[in-house]
């Protein structure tokens, strides 16, 4: 099955830096790789996704690249401010599934 | 609008009562998700209605029994908890098709005692 793992675990930038987040899955059929941020107490929100068909996704300051050959798929935040600070997770779904396969998790600090 | 909704919010019971976790969505999406998450790890699924239907159990135990009265609505029957079952429970809803855009509600906390 879908294994996915995912790097830094816990990464802490300065304000206005950026902040880059990794994943790899295992399973070359996966074919869509959401990310979700999740706030304290709040569920996981769903902020980009990419599809296999693409290697990049640019929304406003945060951005998704995706290689197949080497399963990665990668988070970028430009110009991070500390209403970012949260735990983001990126997951992996092979072709008409039902599941998300999760990565572990990155908990990211933006300090003032 | 992609709201899913979650009631209630915190919930507290004992090893013997009987509780339910209400889910609602309204975006028209036909497969609904139940998750569970511990403290500092991701959601681990537990079900998933596609059209109503119950097309995946991952192995929970019968103290979770799922309903899925209509497309809009999904339950989560408790009775007979262990307190390692306090966690958050967290809802999703997705258009089933090509790809899994889910969306998850704000989740129910649930404490064991």
């Amino acid at each position: 099955g879908e294994n996915v793992e995912q790097h830094p675990s816990t990464l802490s930038v300065q304000e206005g830096d950026s902040a880059v987040i990794k994943c790899t899955y295992s399973d070359s059929a996966s074919n869509y790789f959401p990310w979700y941020k999740q706030e304290l107490g709040k569920g996981p929100q769903l902020i980009i996704d990419i599809r296999s068909n693409v290697g990049e996704k640019k929304d406003q300051r945060i951005a998704v690249t995706l290689n197949k050959t080497a399963k990665h798929f990668s988070l970028h935040i430009t110009e991070t401010q500390p209403e970012d600070s949260a735990v983001y997770f990126c997951a992996a779904s092979p072709f008409g599934g039902d599941k998300l396969i999760f990565g572990t998790g990155t908990r990211l600090q933006v300090f003032p | 609008d992609t709201e899913v909704t979650q009631t209630p919010k915190h919930l507290v019971m004992g090893m013997t009562n009987k509780k339910s976790l209400k889910c609602e969505q309204h975006m028209g999406h036909r497969a609904m998700y139940w998750y569970k998450q511990k403290a500092k790890k991701p959601p681990e699924l537990m079900f998933v209605y596609s059209y109503e239907k119950l097309s995946i159990n991952e192995s929970v135990p019968s103290r979770f029994s799922p309903e899925c009265p209509n497309s809009s609505l999904l339950n989560l029957h408790l009775h007979a908890l262990q307190p390692e079952d306090s966690a958050l429970y967290l809802c999703a809803s997705s258009l089933p098709g090509l790809t899994n855009e889910q969306y998850f509600g704000p989740g129910t906390r649930l404490t064991v005692t």
